[in-house]
């Protein structure tokens, strides 16, 4: 079946300018997560969306950054006047219950802020 | 003490060799575990889960010691196509409580 889609694949945007990263999850999948990681570097958890409840916005670096996820399905993380440091492969994972079950992710989202 | 703790490597092996990775947590009410792999700037991917009583899938062994509260990969007959970073996962409580260690990479060389 299908896995997780992110899209775009590459995305090269000018500091200051706002993007916007999709995530269409696995179908059925309620937890939907957000990670980010630097080139070298371990992932960093951002955002976490369990079925309707409350999103978990713990890890988001600064009110620049942003996300939704409508219908309980697609998902779309937006970085607000992006900078430099924005510079990374953004993860969307999602997994079929919040508990016990494992992530899967998609190909990433690799942003270049220049 | 972190949450979760990983070697970051890197494990320099022969092709054929054994390896054993660990990887250790610091809350005990952790319940679920995971192994995944990553390719260099590729996606994680799930190697195995790991159950109480251990789980074997091919030249790969998964074991969970809850006492000394880590969990280990044991990877037999290593190949070339081994070589990864290989990250645990800890899951306790919601969904939300889910940690990834920073990984341990491990390099197979002819």
């Amino acid at each position: 079946g299908a896995g997780v889609s992110q899209s775009p694949s590459n995305k090269v945007t000018e500091k200051g300018k706002d993007v916007e990263l999709r995530c269409d999850p696995i179908s059925g999948h309620t937890a939907l997560y957000w990670y980010r990681q630097s080139l070298g570097q371990g992932l960093e958890f951002l955002i976490y969306f369990q079925g309707n409840s409350a999103p978990d916005k713990s890890g988001l670096p600064s009110d620049r950054f942003s996300a939704e996820r409508t219908g309980g399905s697609v998902s779309t993380l937006t970085i607000q006047r992006t900078q430099q440091e924005d510079s990374a492969v953004y993860l969307c994972a999602s997994s079929l219950q919040a508990n016990n079950s494992p992530l899967h992710f998609g190909n990433g989202t690799r942003l270049t802020v220049t | 003490r972190k949450e979760v703790e990983q070697d970051p490597g890197p494990f320099n092996v022969p092709e054929g060799a054994t390896v054993a990775f660990n990887c250790t947590y610091s809350n005990s009410a952790s319940q679920s575990f995971f192994w995944y792999r990553q390719d260099c700037r590729k996606e994680p991917k799930l190697l195995m889960s790991v159950y109480s009583s251990g789980n074997e899938d091919g030249r790969f062994t998964a074991q969970l010691n809850r006492a000394s509260q880590y969990i280990s990969l044991l990877i037999r007959d290593s190949k070339l196509s081994d070589s990864a970073t290989y990250l645990c996962v800890v899951i306790t409580g919601g969904g939300n409580k889910l940690t990834f260690g920073t990984g341990t990479q491990l390099k197979v060389e002819l």
